[in-house]
């Protein structure tokens, strides 16, 4: 099985909604990745996890959530977001090799977030 | 910094000839480079990725890359391009900064016209 599968395909939630965004996979990678995408703009990373454990945050606001119960899956919960967090989510993972940085990334399709 | 640059916002070429999409790096030390493919709502396709070796690339759906050092650059090519090849085309570079991070060039769309 090599995809990375997300859920919900698309979420519209309110200001005051609290909503999670679901990402899996089952090819053994030990790396998990959330970014955000604008229209025709390139995915900016949000979190790292290796090991389950959180290892980059770029700086998000704490309305982002992440969470890593286990090694084949990363969650994303979402409290009192704004309309500019509107974009589309995407989940990625990859293998680790320690010392090394080569490996490619397998993305979901994404969940398409409105925020109203 | 470490950076991808792709110079062309968009790229049309006509279906049977050659492309080519533009990507230059700067990065510190030896660059772990890659190109990535999108189609319209739908994530991000590993076409193909340069970590050491062979200055040219073979990787997916026809598509081959030349890494060049002495430039900077890491373009991606096609021999004979496909109106399905039509889609926006990443360069990326990974870097390692505490986890394993990717920079993405800000993307060029392709348009193959029959």
């Amino acid at each position: 099985d090599t995809e990375v599968t997300q859920t919900p395909k698309h979420l519209v939630m309110g200001m005051t909604n609290k909503k999670s965004l679901k990402c899996e996979q089952h090819m053994g990678h030990r790396a998990m990745y959330w970014y955000k995408q604008k229209a025709k703009k390139p995915p900016e990373l949000m979190f790292v996890y290796s090991y389950e454990k959180l290892s980059i945050n770029e700086s998000v606001p704490s309305r982002f959530s992440p969470e890593c119960p286990n090694s084949s899956l990363l969650n994303l919960h979402l409290h009192a977001l704004q309309p500019e967090d509107s974009a589309l989510y995407l989940c990625a993972s990859s293998q680790v090799d320690m010392g090394l940085v080569s490996d490619e990334q397998f993305f979901g399709p994404g969940t398409r977030l409105t925020v109203l | 910094a470490q950076s991808v640059a792709q110079p062309e916002d968009q790229v049309n070429v006509a279906e049977g000839n050659p492309l080519t999409v533009k990507c230059t790096y700067s990065v510190s030390g030896n660059p772990y480079l890659f190109w990535y493919v999108q189609y319209p709502n739908r994530g991000l396709q590993f076409l193909l990725k340069y970590i050491t070796g062979d200055n040219l690339v073979k990787g997916s759906y026809g598509f081959e890359a030349e890494f060049n050092k002495s430039q900077t650059s890491f373009h991606l090519k096609k021999p004979s391009a496909l109106v399905s090849d039509s889609a926006l085309y990443f360069c990326a570079v990974r870097v390692h900064t505490g986890g394993f991070k990717t920079i993405f060039g800000a993307g060029t769309r392709l348009f193959v016209k029959a």
